[in-house]
């Protein structure tokens, strides 16, 4: 009954692979997002999807790409991964209309590039 | 200059006292404000938002915003060491597109002494 599930919980993978990260969430929340959480703690916002927008943080590489099959789905697409990749990647969903309008954060997915 | 900046800490307090955590924030438009907690390894949870200047309480919790300041804190009385984490501070400007994201600050860490 988890509420935003990720997978895998950690990853493993060699520079210049092509790796993706599932989340699903079961809230019935019309927004997902992808953060990155570097080694600093930062948690930095790379995407935000709705089924009607897709905005993306002018900073993040094109080698990264979310991908929605539906509204409860928002999976993360990394190719040519490179060392500086390495974080832990929150997916979070939240639903427009909601006071207050917070996230519900994924458990994580931590990825080592090596 | 930062979006969202916080002091990274560590805060040591002792068990019992009162702790403060403090966060600016640099878009003057800035509309709703968050705190969350964030234990090492664990996902945020929010504990605090606030929209309106003063203060808001919650059990040991207390959110102070001041707008004209631009500056927002949480208070946690009678520290406990299950307080011990990092707490990060979230702004969301507006209500639409990119203005929707949360935009965290970088977290202090927090150390609450037996």
């Amino acid at each position: 009954d988890t509420a935003v599930s990720q997978t895998p919980k950690y990853l493993v993978t060699q520079m210049g692979n092509d790796k993706s990260i599932k989340c699903e969430q079961n809230l019935g929340h019309d927004t997902m997002y992808w953060y990155k959480q570097d080694s600093k703690k930062f948690l930095k916002i790379m995407f935000s999807y709705n089924n009607k927008e897709l905005i993306i943080n002018e900073t993040v590489p094109n080698r990264f790409s979310p991908k929605s099959p539906d509204k409860a789905h928002l999976n993360l697409h990394i190719n040519s991964l490179e060392l500086g990749d390495s974080a832990v990647y929150f997916c979070a969903s939240s639903r427009l209309g909601d006071i207050p309008r917070s996230y519900t954060f994924g458990s994580g997915t931590r990825l080592t590039v090596v | 200059q930062k979006e969202v900046e916080q002091n990274s800490g560590p805060l040591s307090v002792p068990e019992g006292a009162i702790a403060s955590l403090n966060c600016t924030y640099s878009d003057r438009g800035s509309q709703s404000f968050f705190w969350y907690r964030q234990y090492s390894g664990k996902s945020p949870e929010l504990i605090m938002f606030i929209y309106s200047n003063g203060d808001k309480e919650d059990g040991r919790f207390t959110a102070q915003l001041n707008k004209a300041s631009q500056y927002v804190s949480l208070l946690i009385r009678d520290s406990q060491p299950s307080d011990s984490a990092t707490y990060l501070c979230a702004v969301k400007r507006g209500y639409g597109g990119s203005q929707g994201n949360l935009i965290f600050g970088k977290g202090t860490k927090l150390s609450v002494k037996p």
